[in-house]
């Protein structure tokens, strides 16, 4: 199986801060990557696909990029609701692993 | 309203089994793969299964395979996960997922609710 390590675990950022999450795949996956958002207490959400392809409805402070094994979520500047946890997500091989999750706090 | 609803979770012992259900509306349900994925503390989130849309072929993740069963009834717009053999690893929310294929890979694009399965004595 796919192993997908994300990074950092936990961070902590204020309103309108830049953040940025790595995630790293153990064989390259060309860009077949997926990021959710999953908000506490909800399901996750998919904000983005095939890397850097943003979702319908999501806002563009969302970005994503990489290919390979290598791959970055962007949130341009911080709302309120974006304090929650990430998750990347392969789709190259099943069993279409997902990362550990990355939990975004307010400092 | 397009959406998924799950339905059957709760406490069941071990060596049970279980059957959740899911509702989908708001969209074409045959023309659609669905999945189950789950989430617990410890294992974080399980891609379980999948289902093609008209010929229902299948396929399992290791975990699962050969505990559990994926069906649907494209007439009734419903997703089932038979759950067999059932262990306290198996202890999660269980999510009914839409999958969309792209170019070069697919996503889960559609989740439902969640439906909380707890598997103790």
């Amino acid at each position: 199986d796919i192993r997908m390590t994300q990074s950092p675990s936990s961070l902590s950022a204020s309103v309108g801060d830049r953040v940025t999450i790595t995630c790293r795949a153990s064989q390259s996956i060309s860009n077949s990557l997926n990021w959710y958002r999953q908000k506490p207490g909800k399901a996750p959400e998919l904000l983005i696909y095939a890397a850097s392809i943003l979702q319908s409805g999501v806002p563009s402070r969302f970005s994503g990029s990489g290919s390979g094994t290598d791959f970055t979520l962007t949130i341009s500047s911080l709302q309120p609701e974006d304090f929650s946890t990430y998750y990347c997500q392969e789709s190259y091989f099943a069993p279409y692993t997902f990362g550990q999750g990355t939990k975004l706090e307010s400092k | 309203q397009v959406q998924l609803v799950e339905s059957g979770g709760g406490l069941v012992q071990p060596g049970g089994s279980l059957r959740l259900s899911c509702a989908a509306s708001g969209f074409v349900f045959s023309d659609h793969y669905m999945s189950w994925v789950r989430q617990s503390p410890e294992k974080g989130l399980e891609w379980l299964a999948y289902i093609t849309g008209r010929d229902s072929s299948v396929y399992y993740s290791n975990s699962v395979k050969g505990r559990f069963t994926i069906s649907r009834d494209n007439g009734e717009n419903s997703l089932y996960l038979q759950m067999n053999s059932l262990t306290a690893d198996d202890t999660a929310i269980y999510y009914c997922v839409r999958r969309i294929y792209y170019h070069s890979g697919s996503n889960f694009d559609l989740w439902g609710q969640g439906a909380l399965v707890t598997v103790s004595s």
